[in-house]
């Protein structure tokens, strides 16, 4: 079945960068598109970014610009999300989630990943 | 582009719950909808406005039209208390609602 694993914990210093791994099974990757959406403690969900189907284009949050880069490994079936230049609103957990074909919305979700910023 | 939901709301067991999301010509957008319970990932619950997908009860249904998208859950459980989140697009981003907290009293 289609399966999104997520990389560990992460605990970072202000400043820092976080580089999280969603490694996809059960389907072509690159076949569909991946996002990123987050959620700091007691908010809302967060849209980030995606990285789209067939080719390496990405869109993201204008919020985000200039910190975050989604990227993949077809190869490893991995899909990738960094964000720099850490402050503390950033500490969140952090979901890939595939998307879907004509509007099909987030069909799958990884576990998450729980970044925590902190001097 | 924004998408409103009203933060909380409560319902009895058994009864019907409808939750709504607005935003301007909000019927003229695919919406979706997700389940998020504590501890969890979010569950995609409706997607195209009114489709289910595999797993999802059938008490599950949803509508779109005008201003309004709205969640209908009839016959409520318990295991339905959650956070419900609207999600639409605008031009190529996702938006998602405020989320609206549902508890089964």
């Amino acid at each position: 079945q289609v399966q999104l694993v997520q990389s560990g914990a992460e605990v970072k210093k202000p400043g820092a960068s976080v580089k999280i791994s969603c490694k996809a099974s059960g389907y072509t990757l690159i076949s569909y598109g991946m996002h990123w959406v987050r959620q700091a403690p007691g908010q809302r969900l967060e849209w980030m970014g995606w990285i789209k189907a067939g080719n390496d284009n990405t869109n993201y949050l204008q919020k985000f610009q200039g910190r975050i880069s989604i990227t993949r490994d077809t190869s490893a079936s991995t899909v990738y999300m960094e964000l720099s230049n850490l402050r503390s609103e950033d500490t969140a957990i952090y979901y890939c989630a595939k998307g879907g074909i004509s509007w099909e919305g987030l069909g799958v979700w990884g576990q998450g990943t729980t970044v925590t910023v902190s001097s | 582009y924004e998408v409103i939901q009203t933060p909380s709301m409560s319902v009895s067991p058994g009864q019907t719950a409808s939750i709504t999301c607005s935003g301007d010509k909000l019927g003229n957008k695919y919406v979706c909808w997700y389940q998020v319970k504590p501890g969890q990932s979010p569950v995609l619950v409706i997607y195209q406005d009114s489709r289910r997908p595999s797993g999802i009860p059938e008490r599950f249904s949803g509508s779109n039209s005008g201003n309004t998208a709205t969640l209908t859950i009839s016959g409520t459980q318990a295991m339905d208390e959650a956070d419900y989140y609207c999600q639409t697009w605008d031009i190529s981003t996702v938006v998602f609602g405020g989320g609206t907290k549902l508890a089964v009293l």
